[in-house]
């Protein structure tokens, strides 16, 4: 079976201060992994996804990066949080052909 | 660019009722579809998914329809039950980059 870690689970950052996200995946090889951000009472929109270790692919200008370092991690960052960048972020994998697994998410506050 | 948008918002169904959640699609060239749920505070987990070469699919008391010529998805639950209270969001798979296009989700509220 396939697993997704997500951390922290909840985060509350000054503005200005640095972000770092970490996604791991379990139970599979190469995959396909995405970032997602789900601001409150919204659908998802995706942010990044990777095909491979070093490609990263970004879906809209952010204040956000990605990186993957390994195989099976993602890592969500930022420089510099704004008070725009709160919301709940979400790793995914890509499965079974086509289906996108979610991990549990992180909760990310911008005071 | 393409879209994946809902009708309802909000829909509330009695225990033990069936419960229809309807979703609209814009990209035509679409030929993946995933229904999630959404639970308060958690990642969306995968229901049921259907392709573009089939009309209807079923698992354990649910069922998603597909009509590609009015470009509409739906999601049928059977005797609903208070669990099923969430969000549910339909997704479209762009086969080019393989990543999901989600609409903006419809609340079930499962009354006792």
């Amino acid at each position: 079976s396939q697993t997704i870690h997500q951390w922290p689970a909840t985060l509350v950052q000054p503005v200005g201060s640095p972000l770092s996200l970490e996604c791991t995946v379990e139970g599979t090889s190469n995959p396909n992994l995405y970032w997602y951000r789900q601001a409150a009472g919204r659908g998802l929109q995706l942010l990044f996804y990777s095909v491979g270790i070093g490609q990263i692919s970004s879906e809209v200008p952010q204040n956000l990066s990605a990186s993957r370092p390994q195989d099976r991690q993602f890592i969500l960052s930022s420089k510099k949080l704004l008070l725009s960048d709160s919301g709940f972020y979400l790793c995914a994998c890509l499965r079974d052909g086509n289906t996108i697994y979610f991990g549990e998410g992180s909760w990310l506050t911008v005071v | 660019g393409e879209s994946v948008g809902l009708h309802l918002p909000t829909l509330s169904v009695q225990e033990g009722d069936n419960s229809i959640i309807n979703c609209a699609y814009s990209n035509s060239a679409s030929d993946y579809f995933i229904w999630y749920k959404q639970e308060s505070g958690k990642g969306p987990q995968f229901i049921i998914d259907i392709r573009s070469n089939m009309d209807k699919r079923q698992g354990q008391r649910v069922t998603v329809l597909l009509n590609k010529t009015v470009k509409h998805l739906s999601l049928q639950i059977a005797a609903t039950q208070p669990g099923d209270s969430a969000v549910y969001f339909c997704a479209e798979m762009d086969t080019g980059r393989r990543a999901l296009t989600f609409g903006s989700g419809t609340r079930l509220q499962v009354q006792p």
